[in-house]
């Protein structure tokens, strides 16, 4: 299994550019996740789902949108970056068990 | 919503030493309380975890703490090595499914 992938690891936008970034997952899970990392502010919940055609907001969700159109994939979407959004992405599975399972995570610089 | 408080932001320890993390939480319907581990430039990963009907589990040189009482969680680590070195995360999660993170604790394992 590769587990929890997502791409692109680098990405620059100038603001106001939009862009999706991607996430799939091979473990069948139904529970996915984004989450963002900031210097001294942990991760922090934007959106997640609890199986195909399930959304629901996290913590910081404004200025981004998901879907859920199969169980493996979830991707993000910018859609009018701000540089507020330079962060570290990452996605999360899990079965509807306990453990969570990162992705290896999305840098993005918005200038 | 659910809300992790965790200290000490920065611990630096001599190798061999013990080190221990604490974390309180607001929502007495949690349940469930991971640890996390991440090294520069890396994913989050699971180190350890405890469930709200257990007050204590160790594996190896890590162990955790749970009061439920008190609503307060604890990771210790004992005889630390330099590889110790990381970001250390404390999550909750409560019925909701979701899962919220503490702001990190820098461990530096000085040789």
């Amino acid at each position: 299994n590769a587990g929890v992938t997502q791409t692109p690891k680098f990405q620059v936008l100038k603001t106001g550019q939009s862009m999706t970034l991607q996430c799939a997952q091979d473990m069948n899970h139904e529970y996915m996740s984004w989450y963002r990392q900031d210097p001294g502010m942990g991760l922090r919940l934007i959106h997640y789902s609890v199986g195909a055609g399930i959304t629901d907001q996290g913590e910081v969700p404004n200025g981004y949108n998901v879907s859920r159109s199969t169980t493996e994939d979830f991707p993000l979407r910018l859609l009018s970056a701000a540089p507020s959004q330079t962060s570290v992405y990452f996605c999360a599975s899990r079965e509807n068990t306990y453990e969570q399972y990162f992705g290896p995570g999305t840098r993005l610089t918005v200038t | 919503g659910e809300n992790v408080e965790q200290h000490p932001s920065t611990l630096s320890v001599q190798e061999g030493d013990s080190a221990v993390i604490k974390c309180t939480y607001s929502d007495s319907a949690s349940n469930y309380f991971p640890w996390y581990k991440q090294e520069l430039g890396k994913r989050p990963q699971l180190i350890i975890d405890i469930r709200s009907n257990v007050g204590e589990k160790k594996d190896q040189r890590i162990a955790v703490t749970l009061n439920k009482t008190a609503k307060h969680f604890s990771l210790h680590i004992t005889e630390t090595q330099p590889e110790d070195s990381a970001v250390y995360f404390c999550a909750a999660r409560s019925n909701d499914y979701k899962l919220s993170f503490g702001a990190g604790t820098t461990v530096t394992v000085r040789a």
